[in-house]
């Protein structure tokens, strides 16, 4: 079947550390891979995507690459910001029903000044 | 701004009765959805929508259902609430079904308590 497993928080850092929240996948084929990000008392926002093998996603400093081969979506950024404490959810698309996208449970962080 | 807006905000519901989740969008998105969020659970998906005058199940659709009578508009209702179905439901739209990696938009949410 098709799932996402992702690292458990709460995280806790300190503002400018290095920040990896690990996801990893099951799927048959080859499914999309999202990062999504829900900021307090908003929706999900799209915050990266990968679409094959190798590609590598990035957008405010984050990055994700795909990877087939350890089947891991893993999340990073080099120096986080107060701003961007928040919930990260790992999610993936999957490749025989396009309206279905499977989500991880989310991780939370708190970065703090 | 374009984008989706969900009513109510929250919702405290005795069991048994009836309730309608609203969500609009307008930004014209051929595809909806309605999550369901849980603790510990993550997002996980109840009905969706192709396409106006289609619906198709998700991973939960036991005790829900939802209409998409046109592009704008695809409410979910529970025809008779249990406490099981206390949550954060959120409403989300993509531009197309099926299409590449298209992205979801996600409205704001309504949180639920069924008592």
């Amino acid at each position: 079947g098709n799932s996402v497993t992702q690292m458990e928080g709460p995280v806790t850092l300190s503002e400018e550390a290095f920040l990896t929240i690990n996801c990893t996948y099951t799927a048959t084929g080859y499914p999309s891979l999202f990062w999504y990000v829900q900021y307090p008392g908003e929706g999900l926002q799209l915050l990266l995507k990968a679409t094959k093998a190798d590609d590598k996603g990035s957008n405010k400093g984050f990055e994700a690459t795909y990877r087939k081969e350890t089947t891991s979506f893993h999340l990073e950024k080099g120096s986080v910001q107060v701003s961007d404490s928040a919930v990260y959810f790992c999610a993936l698309r999957r490749v025989e029903n396009r309206n279905q996208f499977y989500f991880g449970t989310g991780t939370s962080l708190t970065v703090i000044p | 701004i374009a984008g989706i807006t969900q009513a109510p905000t929250s919702q405290i519901l005795a069991a048994g009765r009836r309730m309608t989740l609203r969500c609009t969008q307008d930004m014209r998105h051929n595809a909806m959805y309605w999550y369901r969020q849980d603790l510990g659970l993550g997002l996980r998906l109840i009905h969706y929508s192709n396409t106006a005058g289609t619906t198709g199940k998700g991973e939960v659709p036991d005790g829900y259902s939802v209409s998409r009578a046109n592009t704008d508009d695809f409410p979910l209702t529970l025809a008779s609430a249990v406490p099981s179905q206390t949550s954060v439901y959120f409403c989300a739209s993509s531009r197309e079904a099926g299409g590449g990696t298209d992205t979801q938009y996600f409205g704001p949410g309504t949180r639920l308590t069924v008592l």
